[in-house]
């Protein structure tokens, strides 16, 4: 059974810290994996990998692949409040979409 | 970049009524849309798989008389919930892919509450 796990569950920093999310899986014929953030309502997209070891950057946040240890991290340096929310990791393989539980973040003033 | 939609964003219902919630993809077409649900503090569910003019594929546990799922266009599908009762209250978030792509865009969801 296709397995996506999140670590930290949850994560309270300061703003201007910098934290990283992981993401372990075991899929089978994986084919990518995904990052969304959600707020109040539903996921929205963040990346999506699909090659070991290269980085993937927007603006603070930046995520990165490995396909020999089966796990991915999402990097977001000088947290903002505006970033607080649910971190979720998603893999694509024979299953169309599996998510992990999740990891939440606080970012406190 | 890609926007899907979702009508209407909050309903609140009856017991024993049945609910009607629409995905649209605004701006590609998809032909697999998705239907996940979501309990507080919990990740997302996936509910079945909607192909367009094909019958929806249905997880384990997922009861498809009560949940009708229609995908009539490329761009539309239909989530109802039939005869709904309070333990259906919850979150429901529709996905789309578009044609020869992996990721799967979110609607904004459906807050379903049923009194």
């Amino acid at each position: 059974e296709d397995k996506v796990v999140q670590s930290p569950l949850s994560l309270v920093v300061h703003e201007g810290d910098t934290v990283t999310l992981n993401c372990s899986y075991e899929v089978t014929n994986f084919r990518s994996l995904l990052w969304y953030k959600q707020e109040k309502k539903a996921p929205t997209f963040l990346f999506m990998l699909t090659s070991s070891g290269i980085e993937k950057k927007s603006g603070r946040l930046s995520s990165i692949l490995d396909k020999k240890e089966l796990f991915s991290i999402l990097n977001i340096t000088a947290t903002q409040t505006g970033d607080s929310a649910i971190y979720l990791c998603a893999t694509t393989g024979n299953t169309p979409l599996v998510f992990g539980k999740g990891t939440r973040l606080s970012v406190i003033a | 970049g890609a926007v899907v939609s979702q009508h209407p964003s909050w309903v609140i219902c009856k017991s024993g009524t049945s609910v009607k919630i629409e995905c649209r993809s605004l701006d590609f077409q998809a032909t697999t849309m998705f239907w996940y649900r979501q309990f507080p503090k919990q990740s997302l569910m996936l509910m079945a798989t909607s192909n367009e003019g094909s019958k929806a594929t249905y997880e384990q546990g997922v009861e498809k008389d009560k949940f009708l799922i229609n995908h009539a266009s490329l761009t539309l599908s239909t989530l109802t919930v039939t005869s709904a009762h309070p333990e259906d209250s919850s979150f429901y978030i529709c996905s789309a892919i578009g044609v020869g792509t992996d990721t799967q865009y979110f609607g904004p969801g459906t807050r379903l509450t049923v009194l």
